[in-house]
């Protein structure tokens, strides 16, 4: 009974590549989350999606981020052309719906050098 | 939006003490989740508690949905007690379920 699962826990990319972020909901739940905390902060929201839909992205820049949450596989939060500001640890939960608890990955921590 | 506000922003602890974390709510909500962020960054869900209280080993929670707040009580504190905790509450939206966290408590639990 995995949780919600994501890779690579640790990224590192330098400035102006590509960086892939996968996550894998727990069983039997249809709606991911992605959230992002900056250093020494709290955790936002960025874009809430269900399968091959993004329902809410008011938390996502508007430039370089993007998700999917295709029929088959996983989530995938992509960030081209990655800065340095970009660097945190970026969490992905799932819940079976509104008024469900959220279920919380352990993260990736992407680094840009 | 919503204002979450947690209080104390830090606070250090000798061990075997009990404590109080606060979490404050400027609107009406749908959910709220307490979390514990550990030194090593993991998010560990603690209490799913729209309403009333509930009680895990040493720590309990109460949230009061009527005067927005919700209490986060941690008894006989350890060491690995220590790191992060958060309350996130969701608003009735459109869709789903998505969090606004607080600004969190950092907790030290010293020996």
């Amino acid at each position: 009974n995995a949780g919600v699962m994501q890779n690579p826990r640790h990224l590192v990319r330098r400035r102006g590549q590509e960086a892939r972020l996968r996550c894998s909901p727990m069983k039997g739940h249809s709606h991911v989350y992605w959230y992002r905390q900056l250093p020494e902060e709290g955790l936002k929201f960025m874009v809430y999606l269900q399968k091959e839909n993004i329902i809410d992205e008011s938390g996502m820049p508007k430039e370089r981020f993007s998700a999917e949450f295709p029929k088959e596989g996983p989530s995938i939060l992509r960030i081209q052309q990655v800065v340095r500001g970009d660097s945190a640890a970026y969490f992905c939960a799932s819940s079976q719906g509104q008024g469900d608890a959220s279920l919380f990955g352990p993260g990736t921590r992407l680094t840009v050098l | 939006g919503i204002q979450v506000e947690q209080s104390p922003p830090d606070l250090i602890l000798q061990e075997g003490a009990n404590s109080t974390l606060r979490c404050n709510f400027s609107d009406s909500v749908n959910n709220l989740q307490w979390f514990h962020q550990n030194p090593w960054g993991q998010l560990i869900n603690l209490f799913y508690i729209p309403s009333g209280t509930k009680q895990n080993g040493r720590l309990s929670a109460t949230t009061v949905a009527t005067e927005r707040y919700s209490l986060l009580y941690i008894s006989s504190s350890q060491t690995t007690d220590s790191g992060v905790y958060f309350c996130a509450v969701e608003i009735l939206t459109g869709g789903g379920n998505k969090l606004t966290f607080g600004t969190g408590t950092q907790l030290k639990v010293e020996l």
